[in-house]
């Protein structure tokens, strides 16, 4: 079973600032990875998918990269609705399985 | 717009059944381009996924989970439910439905979830 790392847990970062969120798994997933960011009291929401395309809707500030087994969820000049919880996501298609990293928590510096 | 919305009961006793059912409006659940699913989230915790359903019927579950799970799709109903079957404490998440986007492979839309206590 494949496990996916997120690092780190707690990120401080500054509005206006650049936040590099990071995940890692355990082996090779290709591009198949997505990303989500989740408010307080709101489900959440998909930002990326494929490992560097963003969703219908999602702010260019938000990009991601990477291949294999490291994923990097970019944020460029935080805005003060950026701050949340983002979750890394895997899925195997056969068979069917979603693997989700534990979350890196994303709070003002 | 499409959009979902999860429903039942908020307060289950353990070794009984946990119901819940998702309804979908403003969209088809009728199409071969996604999967629907469950996915749940214990109290400050991450997330977990449960099970999906293609609107023919056929499930995908997390083997996890498995021998406790039954998802269903009603689609004159434009609904699908989960069964997940002698609960206990570990169960109580809140529990959110959604659209799994076969050309992302991700959840692309999400309801806003229930919250199931499991307690006496």
């Amino acid at each position: 079973e494949i496990v996916m790392t997120q690092s780190p847990a707690t990120l401080s970062v500054s509005p206006g600032e650049r936040a590099t969120l990071s995940c890692r798994a355990s082996q090779s997933v290709s591009s198949n990875l997505a990303w989500y960011q989740q408010k307080p009291g709101q489900a959440p929401r998909l930002l990326i998918y494929g490992a560097s395309t963003r969703a219908p809707g999602i702010p260019a500030r938000f990009s991601g990269s990477g291949s294999g087994t490291e994923f990097t969820l970019t944020i460029s000049s935080l805005q003060s609705e950026d701050f949340a919880v983002y979750y890394c996501q895997h899925y195997n298609n056969w068979p069917p399985l979603y693997t989700f990293g534990q979350g890196t928590k994303l709070e003002i510096k | 717009q499409l959009q979902l919305q999860e429903s039942g009961p908020g307060l289950v006793k353990p070794s009984e059944t946990l119901s819940l059912t998702c309804t979908v409006s403003g969209g088809s659940i009728t199409t071969n381009s996604y999967y629907w699913g469950w996915i749940r989230q214990p109290p400050g915790k991450g997330l977990e996924w449960i099970g999906n359903v293609y609107y023919s019927g056929s499930t995908y579950y997390n083997p996890s989970l498995k021998s406790r799970i039954t998802i269903s799709v009603d689609t004159s109903k434009k609904q699908f439910s989960l069964k997940l079957s002698s609960v206990t404490a570990a169960d109580t998440a809140m529990y959110y439905c959604g659209r799994h986007e076969r050309a992302y492979d991700a959840f692309d839309m999400w309801g806003q979830g229930t919250m199931v206590t499991v307690s006496s």
